[in-house]
């Protein structure tokens, strides 16, 4: 069965710098949520979108952004990199169910950002 | 805002012995709780899901209760074995996306 797809699965940056990593969902889950786990972490969420528009925002830096396109695949572009965006970097999707809102996450393999 | 918490942080156990993970979360107006692996610098692997209407759940040697009134879940590994050394992540689905503990990090001695 496909899986959630991350790339690039390792990047290394140096301050200052910008990085743009990739999710491509699960083929007809319609919601992406991207999480951050720092070294000895627990994931925190980040930002997550539903049909191509965000639907909930966590402790996302005012550094980051990110979207989802027309083919639901999402990007998360972090810009003035720091030395604490040092991270695993988790994409995962969902099929919403009706309006209970029991989203089941699949998560990717997950993206390592090393900013020196 | 929903907080949970994982006892102990760290357990060390003898191959063979029974084992239970607890997981306890502030906010019991959840949709779901999951269980998760994570070996060292690795992606989350999903064990059990439970939905807010299910008492447990059980996969092999793993099962997991949820009592969602208090608040609780465990996770019970039967026979333990080195292979199940990995860090055991539970998180819960409510109005906010998926919320994670911090995780039992856990070595099974052979």
């Amino acid at each position: 069965a496909a899986g959630v797809i991350q790339s690039p699965r390792h990047l290394i940056k140096e301050k200052r710098e910008t990085a743009t990593l990739k999710c491509y969902p699960i083929p007809r889950h319609d919601t992406v949520y991207w999480y951050q786990q720092g070294p000895g972490q627990d994931p925190q969420f980040l930002i997550s979108f539903y049909e191509k528009m965000q639907s909930d925002k966590g402790s996302i830096p005012d550094r980051f952004s990110a979207q989802q396109f027309s083919d639901y695949h999402s990007e998360l572009n972090m810009s003035s990199l720091e030395l604490g965006d040092s991270a695993l970097y988790f994409c995962a999707s969902s099929r919403r169910q009706g309006g209970s809102g029991a989203n089941v996450l699949t998560f990717g393999a997950g993206s390592r950002l090393t900013v020196l | 805002k929903q907080e949970v918490t994982q006892i102990p942080a760290a357990l060390s156990v003898p191959e063979g012995e029974n084992l239970v993970l607890n997981c306890s979360f502030t906010d019991s107006a959840i949709y779901n709780l999951q269980w998760f692996r994570q070996d060292p610098g690795k992606g989350l692997t999903s064990l059990l899901l439970i939905q807010s209407s299910q008492r447990e759940q059980t996969s092999g040697r793993l099962n997991a209760s949820l009592d969602k009134s208090s608040g609780r879940s465990t996770l019970y590994i039967a026979a333990s074995q080195p292979g199940d050394s990995a860090t055991y992540l539970c998180a819960v689905t409510g109005n906010t996306p998926l919320v994670f503990g911090k995780g039992t990090r856990l070595s099974v001695i052979a």
